[in-house]
C-alpha cells in the first residue's frame, strides 16, 4: 500500500495528553516521522525514527509505532502546540515516500 | 547556521515550464539525500522527489516525466526542473533535507510558491 491515513481532526484540552495516529501498511516496515505546520509555515519534524526528536523540539513530545499504526503523543498540550500534524514514511517499495493527510489540533 | 534558502517559483501558464533552486548553508547536499515536498493550497503535504548521492532520483507518479531533481555540489544547490505544467501542480514548493541515517526530512526550505494559470 502507499497510503498514510490521518484523522483530519483532533481536539484537547489545555495541559491533557492527546495522540495522534497515523495507519499504513508500509509503518510495519518503516518508522513514521512526525511534522507540525502552523499557518503559512514550513514544517518542523518533531519526532522521528525510534521515538527520537531533534534539538529544541520539547520531551512533551513523543512518538511510538505498533503493527501499521505510528502514533505522536502530546503529553501535557500547550496552546502553541495547536497546529497541522503530518506523518510520512517509505512506500512499501522503500523507494517512494509518502505523507499522511495531516491532522488539524486544536487545544482548546 | 544549517539552512535552504529556495527561489524560483511564481505564475505560469500551462504546458510551461520552471525551475526551483535550494541553496545549502552549513552541510554539503551530497552529504544527505534531498527531497521536494509540495502543498497545494488548504491541503496537506505531498512528496515529488528525491535525489540520493547527487544521482540517484525516484518521482511521485503525479510528475514523473515532467519534473527533474539534480544536484550541483560546486554550487552546494538541489534543483527541481518543472515542465508541462498543469493547473493541479498549483502549489508551494518545499526542499529538505534527509536525516542523516533516517528517513526524516529533518531541515526544510521556507518555500516557494507556483501558480499554473493562464
Amino acid at each position: 500500500s502507499s497510503e498514510l491515513t490521518q484523522d483530519p481532526s483532533v481536539s484537547v484540552a489545555l495541559g491533557q495528553t492527546v495522540r495522534i495516529t497515523c495507519q499504513g501498511d508500509s509503518l510495519r516496515t518503516y518508522y513514521a516521522s512526525w511534522y507540525q505546520q502552523k499557518p503559512g509555515q514550513a514544517p518542523v519534524l518533531v519526532t522521528y525514527g525510534k521515538n527520537k526528536r531533534p534539538s529544541g523540539i520539547p520531551d512533551r513530545f513523543s512518538g511510538s509505532s505498533s503493527g501499521n499504526t505510528a502514533s505522536l503523543t502530546i503529553t501535557g498540550a500547550q496552546a502553541e502546540d495547536e497546529a497541522d500534524y503530518h506523518c510520512n514514511s517509505r512506500d512499501t517499495t522503500g523507494k517512494h515516500v509518502i505523507f499522511g493527510g495531516g491532522t488539524k489540533l486544536t487545544v482548546l | 547556521e544549517v539552512q535552504l534558502v529556495q527561489s524560483g517559483g511564481g505564475l505560469i501558464q500551462p504546458g510551461g515550464s520552471l525551475r526551483l533552486s535550494c541553496a545549502a548553508s552549513g552541510f554539503t547536499v551530497s552529504s544527505n539525500f534531498m527531497s521536494w515536498v509540495r502543498q497545494a493550497p488548504g491541503k496537506g503535504l505531498e512528496w515529488v522527489s528525491i535525489i540520493y548521492n547527487t544521482i540517484n532520483t525516484y518521482y511521485a507518479d503525479s510528475v514523473k516525466g515532467r519534473f527533474t531533481i539534480s544536484s550541483d555540489s560546486s554550487e552546494n544547490t538541489v534543483y527541481l526542473q518543472l515542465s508541462g505544467l498543469r493547473a493541479e501542480d498549483t502549489a508551494v514548493y518545499y526542499c529538505a533535507r534527509g536525516a542523516l541515517g533516517e528517513d526524516a526530512l529533518d531541515i526544510w526550505g521556507q518555500g516557494t510558491m507556483v501558480t499554473v494559470s493562464s
